[in-house]
């Protein structure tokens, strides 16, 4: 069974800080992705992966930046987080043509 | 960009009764995927439909997907309290899966 694991569940930071969402990945899947969830608004893509390295804005890039420096992990950097993005963060992986397989997501709330 | 769009967007129905979820899309697409939500975790890929198909069957689960009207619904049959979740659709407008549109979801509760 393929696991995406992320570090954490919940998470509590201040405005301003630099935060760390990290994702990893057992089944050598070529494409990782992170979204975000909100009531009302369904999943948002903000970034995607799909090789080491390399990396392509979503629908909603802006605040956030990735980073895939090996093909297992893909984290998520929120530079100078924002009480805005106060939300649940799913990472997702897959090959070219297989489903998506997400973790069990990180709850952030940002003070 | 969110293009796939459940209706109805919430459900109550009673263990073995079956449940029928909807979804529209505005654009072309290459696949749709249905997918499951457990509360407060991940999403569970449930089911497949490329664009050239009509109908697929997994289980329980029962998928048809108009083209010309830009539709597809779900069924579950025969539900099970098991099965209360959000329901969410995702199509992928290229070949591959690199950029899935998701739907706002559909929450359905199975009353034991």
């Amino acid at each position: 069974d393929v696991k995406v694991t992320q570090s954490s569940r919940y998470l509590v930071k201040r405005t301003g800080e630099k935060v760390f969402l990290e994702c990893v990945q057992d089944m050598d899947h070529e494409n990782m992705f992170w979204y975000r969830q909100d009531p009302g608004l369904g999943l948002r893509l903000i970034y995607f992966s799909y090789d080491v390295k390399m990396k392509e804005k979503g629908d909603i890039p802006e605040g956030y930046s990735v980073s895939r420096e090996k093909k297992e992990r893909f984290s998520l950097i929120l530079e100078s987080a924002s009480t805005n993005q106060t939300s649940m963060y799913l990472c997702a992986s897959s090959s070219f043509y297989s489903p998506l397989h997400f973790g069990n997501g990180t709850r952030l709330t940002v003070t | 960009s969110q293009q796939g769009e459940e209706d109805p967007q919430a459900l109550s129905i009673q263990e073995g009764e079956n449940a029928t979820m909807n979804c529209s899309y505005k654009t072309s697409i290459n696949n749709l995927q249905w997918y499951r939500q457990n509360s407060g975790r991940g999403l569970v890929h449930l089911i497949l439909i490329r664009s050239n198909e009509r109908e697929k069957h997994s289980g329980r689960l029962r998928v048809t997907l108009d083209t010309s009207k830009k539709s597809s619904s779900l069924l579950i049959t025969a539900s099970r309290a098991a099965d209360t979740a959000s329901y969410f659709c995702a199509t992928a407008l290229g070949y591959g899966n690199n950029r899935l549109a998701f739907g706002k979801g559909n929450q359905v509760v199975v009353i034991p």
